[in-house]
């Protein structure tokens, strides 16, 4: 799987744009970036996931570089309940394993008031 | 609504006593998968399965097992909790197995004295 790096953590005014940037410059082709959040000791939440293309739901947007070596989660309008360590994934779509999801450090993402 | 839902949410108990977590989605997933967060291991996967009666290890196998009868549930069952057994616990599912779109439940606080 190929190793993302993300900053430790940012911050965010309410009702601002949060753009919270992923690297993983090692990404193969079939190889998916997908997005999670984890509110404090909560259950992670899926956010997105894209290939190539940029991806937009209602909950947030992705935005995937040409070259596909980076990527930025947008949430258009934060609140205080983004506030959240976000995690950036990368997964080639059926291995033959477990499918188990690993998580790195992630980014604290702190929205204030 | 869709949720994976997961009991108890909180438990203490004490060495060498079996315990029983379940765990149920109402998403008609395939997919189910247990892990386990510890403070800098980050999240880890016990056990999974793929559909009703297949079950596999994941990274920490050892001191859990799983059962999968119903589509619906997948408990996670300690014969003889031991103190090493206190973490966070998550089940997850996805409508196959190399879907990364996992949905998580809420978790459930375990600690062994």
């Amino acid at each position: 799987d190929a190793k993302t790096t993300q900053p430790t953590s940012m911050d965010c005014a309410e009702g601002r744009a949060a753009n919270l940037p992923c690297n993983h410059s090692t990404i193969s082709g079939n190889e998916y970036v997908y997005w999670y959040r984890q509110i404090h000791s909560q259950g992670p939440q899926y956010i997105i996931h894209g290939l190539k293309n940029n991806e937009t739901n209602e909950m947030a947007s992705l935005i995937i570089t040409e070259d596909r070596k980076s990527s930025t989660l947008i949430l258009p309008h934060a609140t205080l309940r983004d506030t959240a360590v976000y995690y950036c994934i990368v997964r080639v779509a059926w291995e033959t394993s477990g499918s188990r999801l690993t998580f790195g450090e992630g980014t604290q993402l702190t929205v204030n008031p | 609504e869709a949720q994976v839902t997961q009991n108890p949410r909180y438990l203490i108990t004490v060495t060498g006593k079996k315990l029983t977590v379940t765990c149920s989605q109402n998403m008609n997933h395939e997919y189910m998968s247990w892990y386990r967060q510890d403070p800098g291991l980050g999240l880890r996967q016990i056990y999974y399965s793929m559909n009703v009666e297949v079950t596999d290890k994941g990274d920490v196998p050892e001191g859990y097992k799983v059962s999968r009868k119903e589509k619906r549930n997948f408990p996670l069952i300690l014969e003889s909790p031991s103190p090493n057994q206190t973490s966070l616990y998550f089940c997850a599912s996805s409508l196959n197995r190399g879907v990364y779109e996992q949905y998580f439940g809420p978790g459930t606080r375990l600690t062994v004295t």
